[in-house]
């Protein structure tokens, strides 16, 4: 099976910040790759599918990159409403793995 | 606008039984494909299992497998995980997720507030 890694775990951030959120897979999946966005007490909500394109209605300081085993999730500037846990997800399979996810906190 | 209400959670012995339900509604249910995701507390999002459209296929997480039981009744527009065998590591807030138009591929667009399943003697 594919295993999804996410890094770093956590991350502390001042809003402004350009944020970068790394997820590998321990084998290629062509584009494969969805981020989410996961508030406390919320249910997830999709920013980026096919590693790069952006889901409609959210803003575009979001952005996805990478193809294979590497992809990063990149907050251009950071803002307040940003600071959430994201998870990266391996689609069209037969297995939808989530990463392990990665807190952004306020610094 | 799309709405998913997740139902059926509550609190159950270790080796009880579940079934959960998703009713859906503000699309076409009939033509899209759903999901089952699971969050334990304090930790991340665990895919459990996923049903095309029409049913042809389903799939589960391997430590599902066996004991969970996907299902859908397009007629009713729900969606339905029927929990066998419960174990104390089952629990979890339960997310009925819509995926894609007419494939199945896992991606999942809207989600529901989930229902709390807790097993426990």
């Amino acid at each position: 099976d594919i295993q999804m890694t996410q890094s770093p775990s956590t991350l502390s951030a001042s809003v402004g910040d350009r944020v970068t959120i790394t997820c590998r897979a321990s084998q290629s999946i062509s584009s494969w790759l969805a981020w989410y966005q996961q508030k406390p007490g919320k249910a997830p909500k999709l920013l980026i599918y096919k590693a790069s394109s952006l889901e409609s209605g959210v803003p575009s300081r979001f952005s996805g990159s990478g193809s294979g085993t590497e992809f990063t999730l990149t907050i251009s500037s950071l803002q307040p409403d940003d600071f959430a846990t994201y998870y990266c997800q391996l689609y069209n399979s037969y297995l939808f793995t989530f990463g392990p996810g990665t807190k952004v906190d306020i610094k | 606008e799309v709405q998913l209400v997740e139902s059926g959670g509550g609190l159950v012995k270790p080796g009880g039984s579940l079934r959960l339900s998703c009713a859906a509604s503000g699309f076409t249910f009939s033509t899209y494909s759903m999901n089952w995701v699971r969050q334990a507390p304090g930790k991340g999002l665990e895919w459990v299992s996923s049903i095309s459209s029409s049913s042809t296929y389903i799939y589960y997480a391997d430590s599902m497998k066996g004991r969970f039981t996907i299902s859908r009744d397009n007629a009713k527009n729900s969606l339905y995980l029927q929990m066998n065998s419960l174990r104390a590591e089952d629990t979890a807030v339960y997310y009925c997720a819509r995926g894609d138009y007419d494939v199945l591929t896992g991606l999942m667009g809207y989600w529901g507030q989930g229902t709390l399943v807790t097993v426990s003697s």
